[in-house]
């Protein structure tokens, strides 16, 4: 267990509003991802952290925004929810770095109407 | 462009006979490999990984993957299927430059048949 919280676990918006997806993990890991899950696509990358206030866009960060002001702590943020982002996003974190695998949280499912 | 291509979307095979789910990459350099699974409404859970040295590498629950530079390929192996084994599957590829990133497969269901 790799002590990764993600949080809500479920969570239904409207089209237009902002969102935020939490993900905390306990074991002050420098690396930590941001992934959605969608049937025929995989998980495809959507922002990454190497550090505190370090941060970088992965391949679908349109529509996207994080945050990591503290080690523990990774925000992903919709600015303005879409129905395209109707998914399920996945927090990973990197154990030692380059060549480690990622380990996952539970999951978010977000469905926007 | 690093990508992971993971042929088969849905497989099919009966409990006890063995398995075989197929996955080829395309990455520059030495590639960092692995394979997840993962259960429905669960995260996934890494299987195995392949960093460096022996080609076949051992996983948990019996899987075994088996790394071919001339292929380009990472197949994974379970010699006999059990019902619990029914998830979907994941390859993917980790790369050596900045942040760490990986690149995933689009995955591979698979169905035990009793």
């Amino acid at each position: 267990d790799a002590g990764i919280t993600q949080s809500p676990r479920h969570k239904v918006t409207e089209t237009g509003t902002p969102v935020t997806l939490r993900c905390h993990q306990t074991e002050n890991h420098r690396y930590m991802y941001w992934y959605r899950q969608d049937p025929g696509h995989g998980l495809r990358l959507i922002h990454y952290s190497y550090g505190v206030k370090d941060t970088d866009k992965g391949e679908v960060s349109d529509g996207y925004s994080v945050s990591r002001s503290k080690t523990e702590d990774f925000l992903l943020t919709l600015e303005s929810a879409t129905s395209s982002q109707t998914s399920v996003y996945f927090c990973a974190i990197s154990v030692v770095g380059v060549g480690s695998p990622l380990h996952f949280g539970n999951g978010t499912r977000l469905t926007v109407t | 462009a690093q990508s992971v291509t993971q042929p088969d979307i849905h497989i099919t095979v009966s409990e006890g006979a063995s398995l075989e789910l197929r996955c080829n990459y395309s990455y520059g350099a030495t590639p960092y490999l692995f394979w997840y699974v993962q259960s429905p409404g669960q995260g996934l859970q890494l299987l195995l990984k392949y960093f460096s040295g022996d080609t076949l590498v051992q996983g948990i629950k019996g899987f075994e993957a088996e790394f071919k530079r001339s292929q380009s390929s990472f197949n994974l192996r379970k010699p006999s299927v059990h019902w619990s084994d029914a998830a979907e599957y994941f390859c993917a590829v980790g790369t050596a430059n900045t942040g760490n990133q990986f690149y995933f497969g689009t995955g591979t269901s698979l169905t035990v048949i009793p």
